[in-house]
């Protein structure tokens, strides 16, 4: 299934260094979502993009910076982050961004950092 | 506030044996559910939802799912599990930026 594709699928990066997880979604969707999965953790939304606006910010530390160019592209830039936020970071994508019937969201097969 | 609880942390059930796993809502409407699998190191994939009709739902793998109104439940079954049916599964009520997950429920599939 290639609806949602992220890249790269794993990530080792040091505390101080900065990089990048990439988003692309083919659904013809308007609304991108930044999940994060942590080990024995309830799956936690992060940002929410509406028509390429950021909509929402669930309190996401600064050293996690999201970006939205198009509906059809999210990236998540991150720079000095800490070794607690090594994590399953997940992609997904709807028609738009409302909790109303029929908008489903699908996700990405997820990008696994790990944080040295 | 809405929320969705899945009771059973970890589910072990040999192969070809019948498959069912919990799900209750708190909803202040009739609301929209969702089943989805999770492969170990993979995204999540949707399996099957309800948003009204029928309640009995068919989705992929073969699994369906019941939405009992009257005890807030909506329950994913299968009659028959293969190994490759492993996996953790989540219920999610609501949709789009309201979409609300329950915990998870971890299947083991025993040969």
């Amino acid at each position: 299934e290639t609806g949602v594709t992220q890249t790269p699928r794993h990530l080792v990066m040091g505390m101080t260094n900065k990089k990048s997880l990439k988003c692309e979604q083919h659904l013809g969707h308007n609304a991108m979502y930044w999940y994060k999965q942590s080990a024995k953790k309830p799956l936690e939304l992060m940002f929410v993009y509406n028509f390429k606006e950021q909509t929402e910010n669930n309190s996401v530390p600064s050293r996690f910076s999201p970006e939205c160019p198009n509906s059809s592209h999210l990236f998540l830039h991150l720079h000095t982050l800490q070794p607690e936020d090594s994590a399953l970071y997940l992609c997904a994508s709807s028609q738009v961004a409302t909790g109303y019937a029929g908008n489903t969201i699908y996700f990405g097969e997820g990008s696994w950092l790990t944080v040295v | 506030a809405q929320s969705v609880t899945q009771p059973d942390i970890h589910i072990t059930v040999s192969e070809g044996a019948s498959l069912e796993l919990r799900c209750n809502y708190s909803y202040g409407a009739t609301p929209y559910l969702f089943w989805y699998v999770q492969s170990p190191g993979q995204g999540l994939q949707l399996l099957l939802k309800y948003f009204s009709g029928d309640t009995l739902v068919q989705g992929i793998k073969g699994f369906e799912a019941e939405f009992k109104r009257s005890q807030s439940s909506f329950n994913l079954r299968k009659p028959s599990v293969h190994w490759s049916d492993a996996a953790e599964y989540f219920c999610a009520a609501g949709g789009g930026n309201k979409l609300t997950f329950g915990t998870g429920t971890q299947l083991k599939v025993e040969l």
